[in-house]
C-alpha cells in the first residue's frame, strides 16, 4: 500500500542534543511538508519542498533543519537551537500545492 | 492576514443526533478548502477538498460545503466511530505553497 512512513513514533532529547525525524512516501509525490502540532492550535508548517534539492522555510522554521536528496525522503532535523521542541510532529506530501495532503502518522518528540 | 476558525472547540453528541462544525476562513482568495479527520496519536486523514461557493461534496454521514466565508461539515446520524478531531484547511489564492490549518473540532459520540 502506497503512504508515508514516519519513524521513530516516539523521540526523546536531551539538552544540547540534534535529533533527526525520518519522512518516507512511496507515492510518487514531488511536494512534500513538516507540520508541528501543538494542543489548541492548528498545524504550523516548518519546512516545505516542491522539488529533490530544494525546499523553503515555512512559518517556524527557526531551529529546525531539513535535507530533500531523494524524492521519497525529506528527513527533519530538530537542533539544539530549538528552545521548546516538545511537540507532535507530522509529514505530509502531495501530488502538487492545490491537492490534499497525505500525511504519516507522527513522531511526538518530548525533552529528557 | 490568512487565518481559519473552527467551531466549536468540541461537540459532545448522542448517538444518531446530526449536527454541524463550522469553519470560517479569511484568506487573500481561496484556492481550496479541505477537511480532515484526525484520530489521538494519528495523522490526519484527507476527507474532501473544495473549490467553490456552493459546492457539496458527501460521504457515508458526512457533507461539507461551502460558501464565500465559511464551510460546513455536517454529520448525519452519527455513530460513536466519527469520535474524532476534524481539521479545516485554506489554500490562500497567493500563488504559494503554505495551506492555513485550524485548530480542530474534536468530536465526540456517545452510544
Amino acid at each position: 500500500d502506497g503512504g508515508i512512513t514516519q519513524s521513530p513514533k516516539y523521540l526523546f532529547r536531551k539538552e544540547g542534543q540534534n535529533v533527526t525525524l525520518s519522512c518516507e512516501q512511496n507515492l510518487n509525490h514531488d511536494a512534500m511538508y513538516w507540520y508541528r502540532q501543538d494542543p489548541g492550535q492548528g498545524l504550523r508548517l516548518i519546512y516545505y519542498s516542491q522539488i529533490v534539492n530544494d525546499f523553503q522555510k515555512g512559518d517556524i522554521a527557526e531551529g529546525y533543519s531539513v535535507s530533500r536528496e531523494k524524492k521519497e525522503s525529506f528527513p527533519l532535523t530538530v537542533t539544539s537551537a530549538q528552545k521548546n521542541p516538545t511537540a507532535f510532529y507530522l509529514c505530509a506530501s502531495s501530488q502538487g500545492v492545490n491537492q490534499p495532503q497525505h500525511f504519516g502518522d507522527g513522531t511526538r518528540l518530548s525533552i529528557l | 492576514e490568512d487565518q481559519v476558525t473552527q467551531s466549536p472547540e468540541a461537540l459532545r453528541l448522542q448517538e444518531g443526533e446530526s449536527s454541524s462544525l463550522n469553519c470560517s476562513y479569511t484568506v487573500s482568495g481561496l484556492r481550496g478548502l479541505f477537511w480532515y479527520r484526525q484520530d489521538p496519536g494519528k495523522g490526519p486523514e484527507f476527507l474532501f477538498t473544495l473549490y467553490s461557493a456552493g459546492e457539496e461534496k458527501e460521504k457515508e454521514r458526512l457533507k461539507a460545503t461551502l460558501t464565500k466565508k465559511e464551510s460546513f461539515l455536517h454529520i448525519t446520524a452519527p455513530k460513536p466511530e466519527d469520535s474524532a478531531t476534524y481539521l479545516c484547511a485554506a489554500l490562500p489564492n497567493t500563488g504559494g505553497f503554505k495551506t492555513i490549518f485550524g485548530a480542530g473540532t474534536r468530536l465526540f459520540v456517545k452510544a
